[in-house]
């Protein structure tokens, strides 16, 4: 299994512009989630997914979109960047999102907005 | 508000010294506590989960400790490795799906 897969690794972007960060997994779990990682921050949850199909609000999602069309997928699309979006993104994913499953989280996106 | 606070923030220790981290939270419904190793530039990796009515958990040379009554975590390593050098997360679970993460402390451990 490949686990947890995230691309780009890097992205630089302009203000305004927008993007999609994919991540995919292979281990059939219906909940995956993205995350936001700031300095001196915990991370922060974005949007969450229970399976196929279904999302919702995190902590965070105002500048973020997200949707579910395959169990694998979870892309996270920034329609109009912004600097206060340069961070550091990780999905993550588990079996079923109960609380007591061990979650999976992906090698990050490096995200800089000029 | 529902917060997971960890101390230190940063820590140095010799290659074979012992540590612990702590973390302290204030978050309601609990369901579960974890603590995760965060190399740089990775994703987090899950090292123990606890849930209420558990009060050790060990991983190798890692072992977790919960006092739900205090509302505190320790975190433990012993005989400290190079690799063990990486910020350590501690994450509490509200209700089902909400992870509150804690700011992590940032271990280096030295030859």
């Amino acid at each position: 299994n490949a686990g947890v897969t995230q691309t780009p690794k890097f992205q630089v972007l302009k203000t305004g512009q927008s993007m999609t960060l994919q991540c995919a997994q292979d281990m059939n779990h219906e909940y995956m989630s993205w995350y936001r990682q700031d300095p001196g921050m915990g991370l922060r949850l974005i949007h969450y997914s229970v399976g196929a199909g279904i999302t919702d609000q995190g902590e965070v999602p105002n500048g973020y979109n997200v949707s579910r069309s395959t169990t694998e997928d979870f892309p996270l699309r920034l329609l109009s960047a912004a600097p206060s979006q340069t961070s550091v993104y990780f999905c993550a994913s588990s079996y079923t999102g109960t609380s007591i499953e061990t979650q999976y989280f992906g090698p990050g996106t490096r995200l800089l907005v000029l | 508000k529902n917060q997971v606070e960890q101390s230190p923030q940063s820590l140095i220790i010799l290659e074979g010294k012992n540590c612990t981290l702590q973390c302290n939270y204030t978050v309601s419904p609990f369901s579960n506590l974890r603590w995760y190793k965060q190399d740089t530039g990775r994703g987090p990796v899950s090292l123990t989960i606890m849930t209420f009515s558990e009060n050790t958990k060990s991983n190798g040379r890692y072992t977790a400790t919960l006092d739900a009554d205090t509302k505190q975590s320790s975190l433990h390593i012993t005989a400290s490795q190079l690799s063990d050098s990486a910020s350590y997360i501690c994450v509490v679970i509200e209700g089902t799906y909400k992870y509150i993460f804690g700011t992590g402390t940032r271990l280096k451990v030295l030859a």
